[in-house]
């Protein structure tokens, strides 16, 4: 079965520290990958994707994910966090190109201290 | 300005009352989509449309309906709403580009059923 796994639940850090959210997921073949941020009381706004190509990719805000076919990963990192960044973040997965379902992990909470 | 925009934000509504949520989007998408968000379960998808009187089931369908009469709006009808429908209810619709697609996403509905 098609699983997305994001196994921090909440992950807190301080201002201008260094971020990374994990992604896995089960599927045979290289799927779409998706990330996505909620903020509070609003809807779902892309971060960044990946398609094909350079297993590096950038995002809005600063964000980076980078896509490791050996690992089913695509974790996402920010090299220095604001506070505007504590959200919750979403990873998700189109396990076949063009599908009708994104399948979404259950998010990781991150609350950005000062 | 692109938008999908979901109509109520909150209801809260009694057992067994017919409701519809309404969504609509401004960018002619084909592809529109409706999920739940649940604490600790992430998105799930309840029905999609691939385009006018085009409709299909999600992974989770049961209590729900839908309709596409026209390509701008995929109204979300529960003709018997239960407490185990309240959720956060996500609208969204798909937009191709070069080799890949995006999901624009409503600012969600948050359904109370008592």
């Amino acid at each position: 079965a098609q699983s997305v796994t994001q196994p921090d639940i909440h992950i807190t850090v301080s201002e201008g520290a260094s971020l990374e959210l994990r992604c896995n997921y089960s599927y045979g073949a290289t799927p779409y990958l998706f990330w996505y941020v909620q903020s509070p009381g609003q809807g779902l706004q892309l971060l960044l994707k990946y398609f094909s190509g350079d297993t590096l990719v950038q995002g809005i805000k600063g964000f980076e994910a980078e896509f490791k076919r050996s690992q089913s990963s695509f974790n996402l990192r920010k090299p220095s966090v604001h506070w505007s960044d504590a959200a919750e973040y979403f990873c998700a997965v189109d396990a076949t190109a063009g599908a009708n379902n994104l399948f979404f992990g259950t998010g990781t909470r991150l609350t950005v201290i000062p | 300005e692109a938008q999908v925009t979901q109509n109520p934000r909150y209801l809260i509504t009694v057992t067994g009352k017919k409701l519809t949520v309404t969504c609509s989007q401004n960018m002619n998408h084909e592809y529109m989509s409706w999920y739940r968000q649940d604490p600790g379960l992430g998105l799930r998808q309840i029905y999609y449309s691939m385009n006018v009187e085009v409709t299909d089931k999600g992974d989770v369908p049961e209590g729900y309906k839908v309709s596409r009469k026209e390509k701008r709006n995929f109204p979300l009808i529960l003709e018997s709403p239960s407490p185990n429908q309240t959720s956060l209810y996500f609208c969204a619709s798909r937009f191709l580009f070069g080799q890949g697609y995006g999901y624009t996403f409503g600012s969600g509905t948050r359904l109370t059923v008592v």
